[in-house]
């Protein structure tokens, strides 16, 4: 069974607004990344949050951790057309295999 | 200078064949990865190395087999081709197996006739 599960499935927003994404997982972890997916390309990593740390900000890119809840977020401010893209979470469940699992992933389209 | 470079990019055959699949990495990380992605953008991972060693080798068939000449190439065989295998399979490394972040390639379509 999947670990991550996100959502929205799919977001659509006009450039300048602002655009979250969460994740829920259901089994405990060492940290949590984010990785960003344009069509028919390689997932590029934007972000790793550790299993100790609340929150992290990368740029325009915040993300929060609740592992009480299992669940995390990532907030891009100001979006802009070149955000368009899918996002997928993924959880590092290992500290010794570096194995991740990812999350379906939300479909983000900004508009300009 | 890609980081992690995929070949090939497409790949259009037929069932029953046997067709590989190869991965080189840059970065000097010591860990690769091969993940498949189906039509619904689902990511599983498939098998990893470090260091030539085989370290995860999820649920796939035995049809698949991932070869690690030296850590920094990890190729990826399947015999006697399914439709079911049309997907995109994506390499990827890292550093260490402590739960760092992935370089992902660019991900070679596999599309089985």
């Amino acid at each position: 069974s999947q670990q991550g599960e996100e959502d929205p499935q799919a977001l659509s927003i006009q450039e300048g607004e602002n655009a979250t994404m969460n994740c829920s997982y259901k089994t405990s972890i060492n940290n949590l990344q984010w990785y960003r997916q344009n069509s028919g390309r390689g997932l590029v990593h934007l972000i790793l949050i550790r299993s100790n740390e609340r929150e992290k900000h990368s740029g325009r890119l915040r993300v929060t951790l609740d592992t009480s809840k299992k669940s995390s977020s990532l907030l891009i401010t100001a979006s802009r057309a070149a955000d368009t893209a899918s996002y997928f979470c993924a959880t590092g469940v290992s500290s010794n295999t570096g194995k991740l699992i990812f999350g379906q992933g939300t479909t983000l389209q900004v508009k300009p | 200078d890609t980081a992690v470079s995929q070949t090939p990019k497409y790949l259009v055959t037929q069932m029953g064949n046997d067709k590989s699949i190869k991965c080189e990495q840059n970065l000097g990380h010591d860990t690769m990865y091969w993940y498949k992605q189906d039509s619904k953008k689902f990511l599983k991972i498939m098998f990893s190395y470090n260091n030539k060693e085989l370290i995860i080798n999820e649920t796939v068939p035995n049809r698949f087999s991932p070869k690690s000449p030296d850590k920094a190439h990890l190729n990826l065989h399947i015999n006697s081709l399914e439709l079911g295998d049309s997907a995109v399979y994506f390499c990827a490394s890292s550093q260490a197996m402590n739960g760092g972040g992935y370089t992902f390639g660019s991900g070679t379509r596999l599309t089985v006739v």
